[in-house]
């Protein structure tokens, strides 16, 4: 089975701090996402990676940067956490472009 | 961009009797459909898929239905069970696209 793994389940963080989020899958995919969810707005993406060291900018990217040095990990930065970024973060991954996404278990931000 | 809404955010069901769910989408130029499934504390999984060259395809209790005339999906699901609580999302892909967009969801609730 692909296992999409996010490193933390719950976080707590105060504004102005950096917050890193971390994404590993094992199924050697390609493509790889970040999105984050909120109530009555549904998954909205933030950012893309199709390859090592190569990203793009999803919906809302502002606020936002990624990482991708190696195919199995995608990071989510938050260079100055604000409250309005207090939310769940889904990541996924898939082997054709867009197609199947196979997500994480998310992790919920709270900035104070 | 182009968006994928619901008509029902929420949705009561007993248990037996068959639900349905449904999805607008206003981008003529997708080509790709998703249905994706989340219980509570867990990241979206997939259900069932469609391409825009069919009007229907079938799964084990689940079917989905595309309309491409008013631009409708639907997500039926047969006997209804109590584990198919969840939150339904619809998600397309338009063919010049990369990424999922996802709609907002609805709710299931199933009651004994």
């Amino acid at each position: 089975d692909v296992k999409v793994t996010q490193s933390s389940r719950y976080l707590v963080k105060r504004t102005g701090e950096k917050v890193f989020l971390e994404c590993v899958q094992d199924m050697d995919h390609e493509n790889m996402f970040w999105y984050r969810q909120d109530p009555g707005l549904g998954l909205r993406l933030i950012y893309f990676s199709y390859d090592v060291k190569m990203k793009e900018k999803g919906d809302i990217p502002e606020g936002y940067s990624v990482s991708r040095e190696k195919k199995e990990r995608f990071s989510l930065i938050l260079e100055s956490a604000s409250t309005n970024q207090t939310s769940m973060y889904l990541c996924a991954s898939s082997f054709f472009g867009a197609g199947e996404l196979f997500f994480g278990e998310g992790s919920r931000l709270t900035v104070l | 961009g182009e968006s994928v809404g619901l008509h029902l955010p929420t949705l009561s069901v007993q248990e037996g009797d068959n639900s349905i769910i449904n999805c607008a989408y206003s981008n003529s130029a997708s080509d790709y459909f998703i249905w994706y499934k989340q219980e509570s504390g867990k990241g979206p999984q997939f259900i069932i898929d469609i391409r825009s060259n069919m009007d229907k395809r079938q799964g084990q209790r689940v079917t989905v239905l595309l309309n491409k005339t008013v631009k409708h999906l639907s997500l039926q699901i047969a006997a209804t069970q109590p584990g198919d609580s969840a939150v339904y999302f619809c998600a397309e892909i338009p063919n010049s696209g990369y990424a999922l967009n996802f709609g907002k969801g609805t709710s299931l609730l199933v009651t004994p």
